[in-house]
């Protein structure tokens, strides 16, 4: 069955640096690619997702490129706000009933 | 874009009793919709899927008979965990999904916490 490999945490980092948080799976036949961020107390979010190889996903500065070659989608952020601590799921969908399978998710904290 | 609620956002409740949790897509028909359970501090679980008008199907290790799943409307979906338990304490999310018109993109309600004494 599928599977997500995701990048433990917790991480911290500080305001404006650098993040990268690594995403491998496992599927068969081509699946589509999410990250998700999770607010204390709250469900889930879709930050981002890619359909396709090669397709880069992006929102609010938050970047994550779907590499079949490497079967990888980093999420990455070039410069993090305190505002970005949260926990980040990496997901995969594929087959007919398009179920999501997620990582174990990386909590994020962003020091001011 | 596509809303999805759930209700109610918390509850806590006696051992032995059952706890109803709706799940509603506000703007849009689900023709599927998910049932996860969340430990702290870890992943989401899948639990069931459910289809408007048949029976939900469950996923490994989960008792059918201890969490009902109700699709009735293509916009509401309920989960009743019966003759609850302290171990049936967790954040229940659920999902909706409105089929190749959105393609099949997962919507996911806010969650609801359950705590069993």
């Amino acid at each position: 069955g599928d599977s997500v490999t995701q990048m433990e945490g917790p991480v911290t980092l500080s305001e404006e640096a650098f993040l990268t948080i690594n995403c491998t799976y496992t599927a068969t036949g081509y699946p589509s690619l999410f990250w998700y961020v999770q607010y204390p107390g709250e469900g889930l979010q879709l930050l981002l997702k890619a359909t396709k190889a090669d397709d880069k996903g992006s929102n609010k500065g938050f970047e994550a490129t779907y590499r079949k070659e490497t079967t990888s989608f980093h999420l990455e952020k070039g410069s993090v706000q305190v505002s970005d601590s949260a926990v980040y799921f990496c997901g995969i969908s594929s087959g007919s009933a398009r179920q999501l399978t997620f990582g174990s998710g990386t909590q994020l904290t962003v020091l001011p | 874009g596509a809303v999805v609620s759930q209700h109610p956002s918390w509850v806590i409740c006696k051992s032995g009793t059952s706890v109803k949790i709706e799940c509603r897509s506000l703007d849009f028909q689900a023709t599927t919709m998910f049932w996860y359970r969340q430990f702290p501090k870890q992943s989401l679980m899948l639990m069931a899927t459910s289809n408007e008008g048949s029976k939900a199907t469950y996923e490994q290790g989960v008792e059918k008979d201890k969490f009902l799943i109700n699709h009735a409307s293509l916009t509401l979906s309920t989960l009743t965990v019966t003759s609850a338990h302290p171990e049936d304490s967790s954040f229940y999310i659920c999902s909706a999904q409105g089929g190749l018109a959105s393609n099949n993109e997962q919507f996911f309600g806010p969650g609801t916490r359950l705590t069993v004494l």
